[in-house]
Order: structure tokens, then sequence, then C-alpha cells
């Protein structure tokens, strides 16, 4: 059964340090996405890629926030600065095209003192 | 762009009832409507998905409608369970151009008490 792997699960850290995120997307999937989840917000779309190309970065602080995928199969999520407000459950999803399901990762949970 | 609300915010049924969550959309571009199942501590997970071309879509207990004219799609679930217990997220994506996004709605708390 083919999954989206995100790594950390979880990631607890001070304020102003750096934080990472890492996805692997499902083998042969050609979009992939970041949302971030709050209980305020819900669901949030940050960005997304097409063919590795960034397609929508406009639900990302840009000032702190950057995504990128060095290859097809891995997309990376960066905060930094981060702030306590950046807590949240971050996921990755991937698909094959539009009108086609999104599979989500399990999150990485992140907290940020 | 693309706006999903969905009701209610909470939904709470006796086990062996049915359940029923609606969303609306605003743009009539969008086409295809998954929804998601989240159980606490969990990822989201499709449950049932539905394109426009079908007015509605059965799954075991899970049906999904779709009417385009009024921009509404609903989640029917017939015979809860316990294990059906979860947030619910309904969502709206167009197909054509360059946008490949799902706009969700804020999410449904189903509680099927025993």
């Amino acid at each position: 059964d083919a999954r989206v792997t995100q790594t950390p699960r979880h990631k607890v850290t001070e304020m102003g340090q750096e934080v990472t995120m890492r996805c692997q997307p499902i083998l042969g999937h050609n979009t992939v996405f970041w949302y971030r989840q709050t209980m305020m917000q819900g669901l949030e779309l940050l960005a997304y890629f097409r063919n590795r190309a960034p397609l929508d970065d406009s639900g990302m602080p840009k000032d702190r926030f950057s995504a990128e995928m060095p290859d097809a199969t891995l997309a990376t999520l960066k905060i930094q600065p981060s702030e306590p407000r950046d807590s949240a459950v971050y996921f990755c999803a991937s698909g094959l095209s539009q009108a086609q399901p999104q599979h989500f990762g399990d999150g990485t949970r992140l907290s940020i003192l | 762009g693309e706006n999903v609300e969905q009701h209610p915010s909470t939904l709470s049924v006796q086990e062996g009832d049915s359940a029923v969550i609606k969303c609306t959309y605003s743009d009539s571009a969008s086409n295809y409507f998954p929804w998601y199942k989240q159980e606490l501590g969990k990822r989201p997970q499709l449950i049932i998905d539905i394109r426009s071309n079908v007015g509605e879509k059965k799954d075991q207990r899970i049906a999904v409608t779709l009417n385009k004219t009024a921009k509404h799609f609903s989640l029917h679930i017939t015979e809860t369970q316990p294990e059906d217990s979860a947030v619910y997220f309904c969502a709206a994506s167009p197909s054509g151009g360059s946008n490949y996004k799902l706009t969700f709605g804020k999410g449904t708390l189903l509680t099927v008490n025993p």
C-alpha cells in the first residue's frame, strides 16, 4: 500500500530556530501539496508543486517559509526563523493530476516554544 | 477563488442512525468533490469522491450526492457505528487550466453514541 512519508513526525524547538520538514510523495505522483492544520484555521494550503515546479505558494508567509522540490522523491518545507504561531500539524499530500484524489502523509506535529 | 461552506460543524447521532453532512461551493468550474475522514491524531483519508458527470455515488454505508445547479453536495452515512466518529471534510476542485487545488470545508465533528 503506497503511502506519502513525512519526517519528522514530531518536532519541538525554540523560537528562532530553523525547522525543516520533509516529504516523500507516492512514487509516480507528480503533484505535491503542503497543508497546515490548526484548530482555528482548519486545513490551509500553503504551497503546491506539479512536476517539481512551484505552481502556487500564495498561502505561505514568504518572509519565513520556503518550499522546494529538489527531486521527484523529495519535497521540503522550511521555516526560518520559527515563531510560536507556527505551531501546527503540517501535512504533505501527493496526487496524480486534476480531479484525482490527494493522499496525505501522517503529518509533522510542530511545537515552537 | 473557490469557497466551500460545510454544515453542521458538529453532529451527534445514536448508533444505527443516519448522518448527513452538507457542503456548498462557489466556483461553477469545480467538478471534483472528495470527502475525507480524519480520526483524532491521524491523517485525512479519502473515503469517497464524486465528479460532476454523476449525481450520486455509493460505497456500502456511504453515499455522496451532488447538485451542480444548486452548487451543493452531501455525504450520507447510514447505519452509523462508533468507529464512524471522526472529523469529516468536504472539498472541491476544478479541472482544466493550471489549478490543481483542493479547497476544503472547515470540517464536521461526527460523534456516534453507542
